[in-house]
């Protein structure tokens, strides 16, 4: 079945940029996601990456795709207090849109001013 | 992008009675919607998914005759707790697909007493 791992937190300082890493197990997954839920709030889509991609960027997010080992990072360049939350790694074998997304638990980022 | 609203954002309700969580989209039309529940410092759990104009489908251990579904419109899915107890207070959260994406809405807090 489908598992997606992440490590469960992470504490870096303000400026400094942030590595969150995810391996999954599937590798028919088609579309890789990243999402942030601040406390007590739902999930805001940052950032996503179809599987013949390897590297996404998008002004201070990088994502990076290694399909041969089945990982997926999200590096935050740059990293500020506000960027404290918990990121979320998902992935879905469809792209029709019409297939759940299976979840990572989350790694908790803190920020350290 | 597109919105997702859920309502209401926090219930508290005493144990038995049955509860109504809407979800809607927006500014677009889905033809299918996700009901996840989130327990505390804890992943997504997929719960059910809600086609408009047919019966949900429930994951596994999941009762459906305990969480119902219905999801009448391609704008509004709804999910009714019924009888709840104590241990059914979570945060439950829709999202709506469209295209390639899953858009998701803030979360309902549930507390049952």
């Amino acid at each position: 079945g489908e598992d997606v791992e992440q490590s469960l937190f992470l504490s870096v300082r303000e400026g400094d940029s942030s590595v969150i890493n995810c391996t999954y197990t599937d590798s028919s997954s088609t579309y890789l996601y990243w999402y942030k839920q601040e406390p007590g709030a739902g999930l805001q889509l940052l950032t996503y990456i179809f599987s013949n991609m390897d590297m996404k960027q998008d002004q201070r997010l990088t994502v990076l795709l290694n399909k041969k080992d089945k990982h997926l990072s999200l590096r935050i360049a740059d990293t500020q207090t506000g960027d404290s939350a918990i990121y979320f790694c998902a992935e879905t074998l469809s792209n029709s849109g019409n297939t759940p997304l299976v979840f990572g638990k989350g790694t908790r980022l803190s920020v350290i001013a | 992008g597109a919105v997702v609203s859920q309502h209401p954002s926090r219930v508290i309700c005493k144990s038995g009675t049955s509860v109504k969580i809407e979800c809607r989209s927006l500014d677009f039309q889905a033809t299918t919607m996700f009901w996840y529940r989130q327990f505390p410092k804890q992943s997504l759990m997929l719960m059910a998914t809600s086609n408009e104009g047919s019966k949900a489908t429930y994951e596994q251990g999941v009762e459906k005759d305990k969480f119902l579904i219905n999801h009448a419109s391609l704008t509004l899915s709804t999910l009714t707790v019924t009888s709840a107890h104590p241990e059914d207070s979570s945060f439950y959260i829709c999202s709506a697909s469209w295209r390639y994406e899953q858009f998701f809405g803030p979360g309902t807090r549930l507390t049952v007493l």
